[in-house]
């Protein structure tokens, strides 16, 4: 049973680009819920998806948008990049969408806007 | 918003006495509490869970008490182990959305 898995590690990009960061689920998961973590603070929800559908969001604009693959891994876009986007992106994958004590993290994205 | 908050940013006990961690929270509408352990270059791990329900829940070394009137948990870790030097964070939700709350989290740090 592999764990949840995120790529890239890092990346850096430029104010106005336009990034992909993508995630892949615990075996047997079916939800994935996307955080972003700015540095000192908690991590902060973004958006969940459940069976390829967007099943939650937080406030977020809509250039942070999502995917969720009939595998049921995911992917996190966001547009238009702005220096606040600058920040650790965490994927979290459960076998359902109020499974909390269940939900598994992966390590992250660190993403820096220059 | 900050609805859920952890006002020591760091704590630092010797090996084998009480950790206490704090958090407090604004939203009354908030049923269930979690607490996870973050350690450098991993994603955060669940840890220990509490039902607005209850006032108390216990796992091994591990037990949170939830005080609803004063909207405050805490986390008591007896007896810490420099294994459980981490980042560690509250969050709260409730059951009609996914949208579960962190606070900014505390660094624990035990001493051997």
């Amino acid at each position: 049973e592999t764990g949840v898995t995120q790529s890239p590690t890092h990346l850096i990009k430029t104010r106005g680009q336009q990034v992909t960061l993508r995630c892949s689920s615990q075996s047997g998961h079916n939800t994935v819920s996307w955080y972003q973590q700015a540095l000192g603070q908690g991590p902060q929800f973004i958006f969940q998806y459940y069976r390829e559908e967007e099943n939650g969001r937080g406030n977020f604009p809509p250039r942070f948008s999502g995917l969720q693959f009939p595998n049921y891994s995911s992917e996190l876009n966001v547009n238009a990049l702005e220096l606040d986007d600058s920040a650790l992106y965490l994927c979290a994958s459960s076998s359902n969408p109020g499974g909390r004590e269940t939900q598994y993290f992966g390590p992250g994205t660190r993403l820096l806007v220059l | 918003d900050q609805q859920v908050k952890q006002n020591s940013p760091s704590l630092s006990v010797q090996e084998g006495r009480i950790s206490i961690l704090n958090c407090d929270y604004t939203n009354s509408m908030f049923d269930y509490f979690l607490w996870y352990k973050k350690y450098p270059a991993e994603g955060p791990t669940f840890l220990i869970s509490i039902s607005s329900i209850k006032d108390k829940n216990e796992d091994g070394r591990f037990t949170v008490f939830l005080n609803k009137s004063a909207k405050h948990l805490s986390l008591h870790i007896v007896p810490s182990q420099p294994g459980d030097s981490a980042v560690y964070f509250c969050a709260a939700s409730n059951d009609n959305n996914n949208d579960m709350r962190f606070g900014a989290g505390t660094r624990l740090t035990v001493k051997p």
